[in-house]
């Protein structure tokens, strides 16, 4: 059974142009939730979905910031007009089920911005 | 503000002792709580849980202790190894609808031989 899968792994972009990172959950996993995590610093929440609808986006900046899970294919995160502060790991985590309840965290995207 | 953080931002030990591990937790609605390692360059790997009904949780080589009277968390690691360095982080959830997880900043633990 495969973990959580993230792409890309590493991803370089020059200020003002999107990034895309993906995420595909654990089988059987309907819950995802996404982290940006700052070197030295912890992991701070964004977002968190369940298939095709968005549960808590607390976390997730009101600009430029979206995210979605379709009911086929991998969780999107997606950055309009990325900015350098917005360079860091960005993690993606599934869970079996919502509420407190065991996640499962993919290997993370690294983004950086020029 | 309601936040989880670790007393100790580093943590050296020697091959074979003991490691202990604290975290402070501020929100009493808290009723589960995890501990991740984080080596470098990958995601957090879960450690060991437990819930708010709890005080002792034990796995394998680790122990997990919670004080709700101080809202304390401490994870041990018994008989450490080289293999354990790494970043290791708290991270309490309030349960319900919430599925977010509340970080702390970590403490990294460096295993001497």
């Amino acid at each position: 059974n495969a973990g959580v899968m993230q792409n890309p792994r590493h991803l370089v972009r020059r200020r003002g142009q999107e990034a895309r990172l993906r995420c595909s959950p654990m089988k059987g996993h309907s819950h995802v939730y996404w982290y940006r995590q700052l070197p030295e610093e912890g992991l701070k929440f964004m977002v968190y979905l369940q298939k095709e609808n968005i549960i808590d986006e607390s976390g997730m900046p009101k600009e430029r910031f979206s995210a979605e899970f379709p009911k086929e294919g991998p969780s999107i995160l997606r950055i309009q007009q990325v900015v350098r502060g917005d360079s860091a790991a960005y993690f993606c985590a599934s869970s079996l089920g919502g509420g407190s309840g065991e996640q499962f965290f993919g290997p993370g995207t690294r983004l950086t911005v020029l | 503000g309601e936040s989880v953080g670790l007393h100790l931002p580093t943590l050296s030990v020697q091959e074979g002792d003991n490691s202990i591990i604290n975290c402070a937790y501020s929100n009493s609605a808290s009723d589960y709580f995890i501990w991740y390692k984080q080596e470098s360059g990958k995601g957090p790997q879960f450690i060991i849980d437990i819930r708010s009904n709890m005080d002792k949780r034990q796995g394998q080589r680790v122990t997990v202790l919670l004080n709700k009277t101080v809202k304390h968390l401490s994870l041990q690691i018994a008989a450490t190894q080289p293999g354990d360095s790494a970043v290791y982080f708290c991270a309490e959830n309030i349960g319900g609808s919430q599925g977010n997880l509340i970080f702390g900043k970590g403490t990294k633990l460096s295993v001497k031989p």
